[in-house]
């Protein structure tokens, strides 16, 4: 299995433009986590997909931020209007649905400027 | 609600040292807990895992014990290797319609030769 397949690895843009993050979680997964990690915040969740359904977003910042899962193979992160603070590596995580432990994917750094 | 508490770090050891790196956590319930490494530039990996109580997860020589009564789960190694140096997570999981994982700040580690 290839594992956890995010795209892009790197990213810069302008602050104001629209940023997707894309994650490909590991076939047969049924859970889905979307990470931030920054210095100064360290790792945190937020959101997490279980049957492509959102089961918890409240570590999104806030609305400029969305995520989307239309099927068990794909899911987005998405950052609109995009600001410099969102400058951080995003990670994406996948796991069996009843087997705890997640595996990473090996992060999206965006930097805004 | 659910929190995980490690020991700040960076730790620095000179190589074939012994490591212990505290975590403790809070939660409800019986969740999962678990060592993530990451190395530069790379996502999060399991390093190992424990379910319930007593249990003792080990992997690569390192070894951590789930400790109900003190809440524990110290991470230790008996001998370091500079390959060892990365950052070290503790995380607890718990399932709430799929398994969302909570992670500590990270301890950084320095091996030195």
């Amino acid at each position: 299995d290839a594992g956890v397949i995010q795209s892009p690895r790197h990213e810069v843009t302008e602050m104001g433009q629209e940023v997707t993050l894309r994650c490909k979680p590991i076939s047969g997964h049924n859970s889905l986590f979307w990470y931030r990690q920054t210095m100064m915040r360290g790792l945190e969740l937020l959101i997490y997909f279980n049957n492509n359904v959102p089961i918890d977003d409240s570590g999104m910042p806030e609305d400029r931020f969305s995520a989307k899962m239309p099927n068990a193979s794909f899911s987005t992160l998405k950052i609109q209007p995009s600001e410099p603070r969102d400058s951080a590596v995003y990670f994406c995580a996948s796991s069996l649905g009843q087997t705890p432990g997640a595996f990473f994917g090996q992060g999206t750094r965006l930097t805004v400027v | 609600g659910n929190s995980v508490t490690q020991m700040e770090g960076p730790v620095t050891l000179s190589e074939e040292a012994f490591l212990t790196i505290n975590c403790t956590y809070t939660a409800t319930g019986y969740p999962s807990l678990f060592w993530y490494v990451q190395y530069p530039g790379e996502g999060l990996q399991l390093l190992l895992k424990a379910t319930k109580a007593d249990d003792k997860g080990s992997n690569k020589g390192f070894e951590a014990t789930y400790r109900k009564e003190t809440t524990s789960f110290h991470l230790e190694k008996g001998s370091v290797q500079v390959s060892d140096s990365a950052v070290y997570f503790c995380a607890l999981s718990t399932n709430t319609g799929g398994f969302k994982t909570i992670f500590g700040a990270g301890t950084r580690l320095f091996v030195k030769a």
